[in-house]
C-alpha cells in the first residue's frame, strides 16, 4: 500500500526548533519530488517547502526561508523538515505530499506542530 | 506570494452543477497551465482532482473538470452529490518556482 506516515510533531516553544519526519512506503520514494504543506487550525493550506527527487534542489515558502530546511534520505525513504527559530505563526498540522513540484498526488495524515509558550 | 482568491463558500442542490473560481496573476495561474485542485474532507488530508489545468487523475470523477482563462482558473463539479461537500482548494506554481494555494472554497451540498 502507498503510504506517508508523518511524525515528530509537538508541544515547541517560540524561538524553539524540532524536526518533522515523513516515512514512505509503497512506491520509489526516490523517483519522486516530495513536498511540505501546512494547515493552520480552521485555515486553509500554505506550501511551506519542497525538494527535487535526487535532493539535490530545494525550494521555500518566504515565509520559511532561513528557517526551515528540507532533505530527504533516499536510502530510508524518508523525508525531513528541519524547523527552527519557530513562530507562534509555524503552528499548523504539517503535511508531507508525494508528486511533482506543481501538484502532489498523495498526502499523508499530518502531524501537529504547537508552538507555544 | 500571495493566496489565490477563491470565493469562500458555494452551494448547489444535488444534480446541479457548480462552479468554483481561482484568480491570481500573470506570475502564477496566468503564466503556466500548472494549476491543481484539491479536495478536503473535515478531518482528512487533501485529494488532488485535477492538475494541469484540467487532468483528471486516475480515480477521480469525470463529474470534476477544470479549465483556465487568463489569470483565472475554474473547478466545475456537475451532477453534485453529497459526498462532493468539502472544501476545495486551488494551486498554482509560481514563477518564482513556489506554489501558491488559494484560500479555500466551502462547498455544501443542499
Amino acid at each position: 500500500e502507498v503510504q506517508l506516515l508523518e511524525s515528530g510533531g509537538g508541544l515547541v516553544q517560540p524561538g524553539g526548533s524540532l524536526r518533522l519526519s515523513c516515512a514512505a512506503s509503497g512506491f520509489t520514494f526516490s523517483s519522486y519530488t516530495m513536498t511540505w504543506v501546512r494547515q493552520a487550525p480552521g485555515k486553509g493550506l500554505e506550501w511551506v517547502s519542497a525538494i527535487s527527487s535526487s535532493g539535490g534542489t530545494t525550494f521555500y515558502a518566504d515565509s520559511v526561508k532561513g528557517r526551515f530546511t528540507i532533505s530527504r534520505d533516499n536510502s530510508k525513504n524518508t523525508l525531513y523538515l528541519q524547523m527552527s527559530s519557530l513562530r507562534a505563526e509555524d503552528t499548523a498540522l504539517y503535511y508531507c505530499a508525494k508528486g511533482v513540484l506543481r501538484y502532489s498526488q498523495l498526502w499523508g495524515q499530518g502531524t501537529l506542530v504547537t508552538v507555544s509558550s | 506570494q500571495s493566496a489565490l482568491t477563491q470565493p469562500a463558500s458555494v452551494s448547489g442542490s444535488p444534480g446541479q452543477s457548480i462552479t468554483i473560481s481561482c484568480t491570481g496573476t500573470s506570475s502564477d495561474v496566468g503564466g503556466y497551465n500548472y494549476v491543481s485542485w484539491y479536495q478536503q474532507h473535515p478531518g482528512k488530508a487533501p485529494k488532488l482532482m485535477i492538475y494541469d489545468v484540467s487532468n483528471r487523475p486516475s480515480g477521480v470523477s469525470n463529474r470534476f473538470s477544470g479549465s483556465k482563462s487568463g489569470n483565472t482558473a475554474s473547478l466545475t463539479i456537475s451532477g453534485l452529490q453529497a459526498e462532493d461537500e468539502a472544501d476545495y482548494y486551488c494551486s498554482s506554481y509560481t514563477n518564482s518556482s513556489t506554489l501558491v494555494f488559494g484560500g479555500g472554497t466551502k462547498l455544501t451540498v443542499l
